[in-house]
């Protein structure tokens, strides 16, 4: 069962704003991995960012940052300088040590779109 | 780069064919994992096998099975195609103490 929650199917942003994508997790576990990827109509999955459990500082990769609550489980993506190579759709991912062979339990995705 | 190659980018097959899914990697990663995405479910897992001939079923396993005889390679196997398994399948392989996954493209599975 699927245990990473989006709850927004569908996104917005103009070029050049900012837009937060918002993900949720429910795990017993102290130590995972929590992942963003994103994934353009090419259907290749990308990685966007990723955040190790036990660091409290969060990730950063250029234009994308997360805010991750470890208490909250939360985990949200902030995309900053928005382009429109940027519309795709954004899975919030996460992996345990003892779970599935270390499968990737994602979320449903949210669509973004970017206008000009 | 490590590469994960599925065999075919779209497939259309009738109702009640066996069907073969291949994927392929090219580095020594020892888990393997096929997904399946359909819009507004995300991705969920199928099956999943951390060594050669070994397997575990993920989250929704029914109506599929898997083969891995060797390392680099692990099927996905219909063994008798519905409507219902209509969908994109997802290869994707790791090392067990990286956090680094690749996935393939992706195949377009249509069963009519």
């Amino acid at each position: 069962a699927q245990t990473v929650t989006q709850s927004q199917p569908e996104m917005s942003v103009q070029e050049a704003e900012t837009v937060t994508l918002s993900c949720t997790y429910d795990t017993s576990e102290s130590d995972y991995y929590l992942f963003w990827y994103k994934q353009p109509p090419s259907r290749q999955m990308i990685l966007v960012i990723r955040q190790e459990a036990y660091k409290q500082q969060n990730a950063t990769e250029n234009r994308f940052s997360v805010n991750f609550q470890k208490a909250a489980k939360s985990f949200s993506l902030k995309i900053s300088d928005s382009q429109l190579g940027d519309a795709a759709m954004y899975f919030c991912a996460y992996r345990t040590f003892s779970n599935s062979g270390y499968a990737l339990n994602f979320g449903k995705g949210t669509s973004l779109l970017v206008t000009p | 780069d490590v590469k994960v190659t599925q065999s075919s980018r779209y497939l259309v097959k009738r109702t009640g064919e066996k069907v073969f899914l291949e994927c392929v990697q090219d580095m020594d990663h020892e888990n393997m994992f096929w997904y399946r995405q359909d819009p507004g479910l995300g991705l969920r897992l199928i099956y999943f096998s951390y060594d050669v001939k070994m397997k575990e079923k993920g989250d929704i396993p029914e109506g599929y099975s898997v083969s891995r005889e060797k390392k680099e390679r692990f099927s996905l196997i219909l063994e008798s195609a519905s409507t219902n398994q209509t969908s994109m399948y997802l290869c994707a392989s790791t090392l067990p103490q990286d956090y680094g996954y690749t996935f393939g493209s992706g195949t377009r599975l249509t069963v009519v």
